[in-house]
């Protein structure tokens, strides 16, 4: 069975752009997490898409935002990029509970953001 | 789990030998615990995790242990080989809570 799959691996931005980042979760599974991993914060959650519809949402500003589609797949996108912005960018699967439950997530390798 | 900032905690271990990584949380409510370890360009994988009922569980080489009273959790690692060396995570959660993850020690292990 494949794991997640995230696309692409390694993406260079300049401030101001908008980017979109891909997530194709294991097969069957329908909870889409997405997290944000910087030395500084560690891994923060930014929002949990399931039947597509965002369950869950953490604290980030509204230039975040994501979808998911009917087979599962997830995208996010990041607006008007900031400096800031530059990190791993991982997305995680799960069978249906997501985050908030105990079932396990499984994380895709992540997209590396660079904004300049 | 905390997070510890900019600097990773890094544990240098000579391989065969046993690594400990230990964490603090600071949620006296939460009720699962969970270790992933992150190697280099990857993603982090589940290892093994464990219930608040529970103070000990064991996998293939390596032990959680939990201290609710001190809000602890530590990861054992026996005969450690240089396929460890990686950033080991631990992470917990309060029933309906989103999983909160700590900041991450750095295991860098020694021929």
């Amino acid at each position: 069975k494949a794991g997640v799959t995230q696309t692409p691996r390694y993406l260079i931005k300049t401030r101001g752009q908008q980017v979109t980042l891909s997530c194709s979760p294991i097969s069957g599974h329908r909870s889409v997490s997405w997290y944000q991993q910087t030395p500084g914060q560690g891994l923060q959650f930014l929002f949990e898409y399931f039947s597509e519809t965002q369950r869950n949402k953490g604290n980030f500003p509204g230039r975040f935002s994501g979808r998911q589609f009917s087979n599962s797949r997830s995208e996010m996108n990041v607006s008007t990029l900031e400096l800031g912005d530059s990190a791993l960018y991982l997305c995680a699967s799960s069978l249906e509970g997501g985050p908030n439950t105990n079932e396990k997530l499984f994380f895709g390798s992540g997209t590396q953001l660079s904004v300049l | 789990g905390e997070s510890v900032g900019l600097h990773l905690p890094t544990l240098s271990v000579q391989e065969g030998d046993n690594s400990i990584i230990n964490c603090a949380y600071s949620n006296s409510a939460s009720d699962y615990f969970i270790w992933y370890k992150q190697e280099s360009g990857k993603g982090p994988q589940f290892i093994i995790d464990i219930r608040s009922n529970m103070d000990k569980r064991q996998g293939q080489r390596v032990t959680v242990l939990l201290n609710k009273t001190v809000k602890h959790l530590s990861l054992q690692i026996a005969a450690t080989q240089p396929g460890d060396s990686a950033v080991y995570f631990c992470a917990d959660k309060a029933a309906g809570n989103k999983l909160t993850f700590g900041g991450g020690t750095r295991v860098l292990v020694k021929p």
